[in-house]
């Protein structure tokens, strides 16, 4: 069966444009993660979707980002007015449900350069 | 692929040899706790995890060990092997109080022919 996957693989942007990062979770998985992996540092939490609503947005780093999910499968995660700080990895992630003991699985990322 | 993580801590193995990946947490009211590889160009892959109940869980070549009293986790592999190289990061979360899952900043194992 198919994993979980991204798109694009790689984006490279100017600074304010803005950007659209696409994750299309594991089928009949009700979770989904966003994170963001900077060089050098740790898998920084975003937002969460249980279904089609976001419980938790606090991980979003300001409001230039923001996350949707419809028909509780495609996500799309948007970063308005790019930055060069947004340059990272971005990771999507699903799992059956939502809670911590739920194994998620990881996307390949999104390596998005902000010239 | 692109690397992920240059500036992490590297621990590097012989090919054969055992390795200890250790992390420090700080939350002393974690109670869960999950070790992840990320290869090159991957996302991360669930390796095992470990309950605060336990100190000791093992799986297939990996152990886990958990010391509550300094808050320290780590993961043992047994005779590594090539494709074990990767970052590996250690996570933690607070159970029936908090969805999201704390991840460390990971340590690259580098295995040496």
């Amino acid at each position: 069966g198919a994993g979980v996957s991204q798109s694009p693989s790689n984006k490279v942007t100017e600074k304010g444009k803005d950007v659209e990062l696409r994750c299309d979770p594991i089928s009949g998985h009700t979770a989904l993660y966003w994170y963001r992996q900077s060089l050098g540092q740790g898998l920084e939490f975003l937002i969460y979707f249980q279904g089609n609503s976001a419980p938790d947005k606090s991980g979003l780093p300001s409001d230039r980002f923001s996350a949707e999910r419809t028909g509780g499968s495609v996500s799309t995660l948007t970063i308005q007015r790019t930055q060069q700080e947004d340059s990272a990895v971005y990771l999507c992630a699903s799992s059956i449900t939502s809670g911590p003991q739920e194994t998620q699985y990881f996307g390949p990322g999104t390596r998005l350069l902000v010239l | 692929g692109e690397s992920v993580g240059l500036h992490l801590p590297t621990l590097s193995v012989q090919e054969g040899d055992n390795s200890i990946i250790n992390c420090a947490y700080s939350n002393s009211a974690s109670d869960y706790f999950i070790w992840y590889k990320q290869e090159s160009g991957k996302g991360p892959q669930f390796i095992i995890d470990i309950r605060s109940n336990m100190d000791k869980r093992q799986g297939q070549r990996v152990t886990v060990l958990l010391n509550k009293t300094v808050k320290h986790l780590s993961l043992q592999i047994a005779a590594t092997q090539p494709g074990d190289s990767a970052v590996y990061f250690c996570a933690e979360n607070v159970m029936n109080r908090d969805d999201k899952i704390i991840f460390g900043k990971g340590t690259r194992l580098h295995i040496l022919p």
